[in-house]
């Protein structure tokens, strides 16, 4: 399974680091994605992490805008913001990508809220 | 590539649905499709994977198939339930990325 931390409200121009904690497999052998959900909208694949050698892919909308990052002698997965803004408003899920693409499990979904 | 998929679909309880998922580019079948369910307020949950195979716990009034023809998914639902009213997404994913198509809200009316 997948745990990810609690729930954060944040400040415009805040930095945060959330996190996903994998049991049950072997975390470093499967590649971990993060996917963000605006309030209102659909799912959006933001990026993912190979916690093995920690190579990391970004979608072109999320390149530059957050760092993926994992230490896999904890089995856990992070997703890192710098600055936020408002916009940056969102559920975030981590999910383990199978081998075949799909993705599963997901996490529980962290709730970011950045709002002055 | 991108995963079109209509906005809303409504359908009465009972009857069968059926969910396209249009893939822009490349072959639909060069890449497993999997469907998510998504209630409000909850986690994605698979419903398909692997173009046409269902999870355990899910009731076989959910399927999938893919035509080529069209390059597109398909999620069908029989036997309508108010408890399948959520939102659907397709997803594939090629070696680099995963793509979901924008979802469609099914609304069991």
């Amino acid at each position: 399974q997948l745990v990810q931390s609690g729930a954060e409200v944040k400040k415009p121009g805040e930095s945060l680091k959330i996190s996903c904690k994998g049991s049950g497999y072997s975390f470093a052998t499967f590649w971990l994605g993060w996917v963000r959900q605006m309030p209102g909208k659909g799912l959006e694949w933001m990026g993912s992490i190979y916690p093995g050698d920690s190579d990391t892919t970004y979608s072109p909308s999320f390149q530059g805008q957050v760092t993926i990052s994992a230490d896999k002698s904890i089995s856990t997965a992070y997703l890192q913001w710098n600055s936020l803004k408002a916009s940056d408003t969102a559920v975030y899920y981590c999910a383990r990508r199978t081998a075949t693409g799909s993705l599963d499990p997901w996490g529980q979904g962290t709730l970011v809220t950045v709002s002055s | 590539f991108m995963l079109t998929q209509s906005h809303s679909v409504s359908e009465s309880p009972g009857k069968t649905v059926t969910i396209s998922c249009t893939r822009s580019s490349g072959n639909i079948a060069k890449n497993y499709v999997q469907w998510y369910q998504q209630r409000p307020g909850s986690v994605p949950t698979t419903v398909i994977y692997d173009d046409d195979q269902r999870p355990s716990g899910v009731p076989d009034r959910f399927s999938g198939s893919i035509d080529s023809s069209s390059n597109s998914a398909s999620l069908t639902i029989s036997g309508l339930r108010t408890e399948d009213e959520a939102d659907y997404y397709c997803q594939s994913a090629d070696t680099s990325t995963v793509v979901f198509g924008g979802g469609t809200k099914l609304t069991v009316l």
